[in-house]
């Protein structure tokens, strides 16, 4: 079984430019999450799919960060404009039904703003 | 004003010296604990899911336990591949908004 996809894995951006996060996740699994990573800290909770609805995404900078889950499936996390500071790597994760059920993590998109 | 704290930051063991990492925490209506593994540039990977406090789960070399406050990650025998940064998080519903909540981690590494 495949695991969750994410594309691209790396990604290098001036400060002020837009950038696209994609993520695919496990077959099946209808909760998706967004986490972003700063270097030596753990995971913190961006954004929680049920589905096509967006729940729990109080930690959502909405000035600048977006994102979308059509049809239910896979789901894009955009920023813009970038700042220095959302260096960091983006994780999703999806999990198969409740919140306390096992979140699979993708490999995560580190992005660098230059 | 951490909810989730890991000790110790980082460890070094040498191969078979066993050990264990602590998962200290102070969130209300916890819903489960959570450990994982990551390596360098990987995502989190699922290890153990602790409900409530005097529950144990094994898995190899690693043991998971839970207290009312706590949690330890206990390894015997550590071998080189188990070298990895460890992560818990705890999942708790306060007033219904889903919060998980991870720790900084514990890096450890064992010498062959």
């Amino acid at each position: 079984e495949a695991g969750v996809v994410q594309s691209p894995r790396y990604k290098i951006i001036e400060k002020k430019q837009p950038v696209a996060f994609w993520c695919n996740p496990i077959s099946g699994h209808n909760t998706l999450y967004w986490y972003l990573q700063n270097l030596g800290q753990g995971p913190e909770l961006l954004i929680r799919y049920e589905n096509e609805e967006a729940v729990d995404d109080s930690q959502l900078p909405k000035d600048r960060f977006s994102a979308e889950r059509l049809k239910g499936v896979d789901s894009t996390l955009k920023i813009q404009p970038a700042e220095l500071g959302d260096s960091a790597v983006y994780l999703c994760a999806s999990s198969s039904g409740t919140v306390i059920d096992t979140q699979y993590f993708g490999p995560g998109t580190r992005l660098t703003v230059l | 004003e951490d909810q989730v704290t890991q000790s110790p930051e980082a460890l070094r063991l040498q191969e078979g010296e066993s050990s264990s990492l602590n998962c200290s925490y102070t969130v209300s209506g916890l819903r489960g604990l959570f450990w994982y593994r990551q390596d360098p540039g990987k995502g989190p990977e699922f290890l153990f899911t602790l409900y409530s406090a005097g529950e144990e789960k094994e898995k190899e070399r690693l043991k998971a336990t839970l207290t009312k406050k706590e949690s330890f990650l206990h390894i015997t025998a550590p071998k080189p591949e188990d070298s990895a940064t460890y992560l818990c998080a705890v999942h708790q519903i306060p007033g219904g908004s889903y919060i998980p909540t991870f720790g900084r981690g514990t890096s450890l590494i064992v010498h062959p």
